[in-house]
Order: C-alpha cells, then structure tokens, then sequence
C-alpha cells in the first residue's frame, strides 16, 4: 500500500523558514515524480513544486519560485520542501502526492504551516 | 498553461445523479485531466484519470458509482446513485511540461 506521511509544519514567523518532509513506503520512491500542494484555510488547492524521479529536474509555481526549493533522498524515500523568506500568504496545509504516469494518483494527509508573528 | 473552470455549487438529492463539468480553457481542449475528491476535514483523494476521448482510469477502491466521461473541452464527472459520503468538494487538475494546475472546486451537497 503507497503511503506518504508529511511533517514539519508549526508555527513560523514572517521572514522565517521551514523544512517539510514527506516520508513514502509502499512503493519505488526512485522511480516516481513527486509534487508539493497547498491549500489555504477555506481555499481550493494550489499546486506548489514538482520534482522528477532522480531530482534532476525541479519546477515551482511563481508564487514560491525562488523561495522555496525541493528536493529528494532515495536512499531514505522522502520528499522535502525548504521554505524560506516565509509569507503570511504561504500559510496553508501543504500535502506531498506521487505523480503515475503524469497524474497525482496518491496524497499524504497534510501538515499544517502557519505564519505569523 | 491551461485553465480549468468549475462551476462552485451542485446538489443533489440521496440516491440521485450529479454530473459535475471541469472546462479546458482554449487551446488546451486535448489535455488529459483528473478528478479528485476531498471530504471535509480529510486529505485529498484520487479519483479518476480522464482523456479527451472519454476514456477514464480510476483509482483503487473507487465505487462504481464514479464515472467519467468527455466533450470537446468539457470533463466530466458523474456520481449516480448519490451517497451522504459524497458530500464533498471536487477538483479537476491538469497538467502540461512543467506546469500543475487545479480548479477552483466543486462542493456537492447531497440533499
């Protein structure tokens, strides 16, 4: 059974940074392309990043490019997302999903990033 | 990169049909899109995979009662014999080289 276990949210000033992790099993990390969405308190969802299966290629949505970068370990299959010169606007549940054949077919259940002073 | 455009609202009554649109903006009418479904309080979930051609994929443990199917640009999700556990928001995503987008939602509201 694919399983994708996020973590790292809090609570983090503006200006601030933070480091999500999504932990996966059930599967061939290596071999999938990995994305990062948010959603807002009340919100639709928002696409946030994207990374292929070896981490050779990234892409970001132009609301984070810049601040945010993604990055993957597939010796330990798990997902991350830096976040650094944190907005109040970044302030959302942000869920790790795998890409199958382009599309997301798996979502984790969410870590929740607050920003705030 | 594509838009995709979801009217905010649908309703239904128990054990009826809904059949809830997703709209490719111009020139992207070909695109292959999904549907996911997201119960209040809860994560997403996956529900379909759907080509222009009408043709869909759907995720493990998916109910029969979700199908999907395609016009010209419009994508199309149909729950029938409506359930209380539908009662819930429905995304469409697509996709293009390098780009993600999602609709803004539909709520369902089972009456």
């Amino acid at each position: 059974e694919v399983q994708l276990l996020e973590s790292g949210g809090g609570l983090v000033q503006p200006g601030g940074s933070l480091r999500l992790s999504c932990a996966t099993s059930g599967f061939t990390f290596g071999t999938y392309a990995m994305i990062w969405v948010r959603q807002a308190p009340g919100k639709g969802l928002e696409w946030v990043s994207a990374i292929g299966g070896r981490g050779g290629s990234t892409y970001y949505a132009d609301s984070v490019k810049g601040r945010f970068t993604i990055s993957r370990d597939n010796s330990k299959n798990t997902l991350y997302l830096q976040m650094n010169s944190l907005r109040a606007e970044d302030t959302a549940v942000y869920y790790c999903a795998r890409l199958d054949t382009s599309c997301t077919s798996n979502w984790g259940q969410g870590t929740l990033v607050t920003v705030s002073s | 990169q594509p838009v995709l455009t979801q009217s905010s609202s649908a309703s239904a009554s128990l054990g009826s049909s809904v059949k809830l649109t997703c709209t490719l903006s111009s020139g992207h009418s070909s695109y292959i899109i999904a549907w996911h479904q997201q119960q209040p309080g809860k994560a997403p979930r996956y529900l379909m995979k759907l080509e222009g051609s009408g043709s869909y994929n759907k995720g493990s443990g998916v109910p029969d009662r979700f199908s999907g199917s395609s016009s010209g640009a419009d994508r199309y999700l149909t729950i029938s014999n409506l359930q209380s556990e539908d009662e819930a928001d429905y995304y469409c995503e697509t996709w293009d080289s390098n780009t993600r987008v999602f609709g803004t939602g539909t709520k369902v509201t089972v009456l």
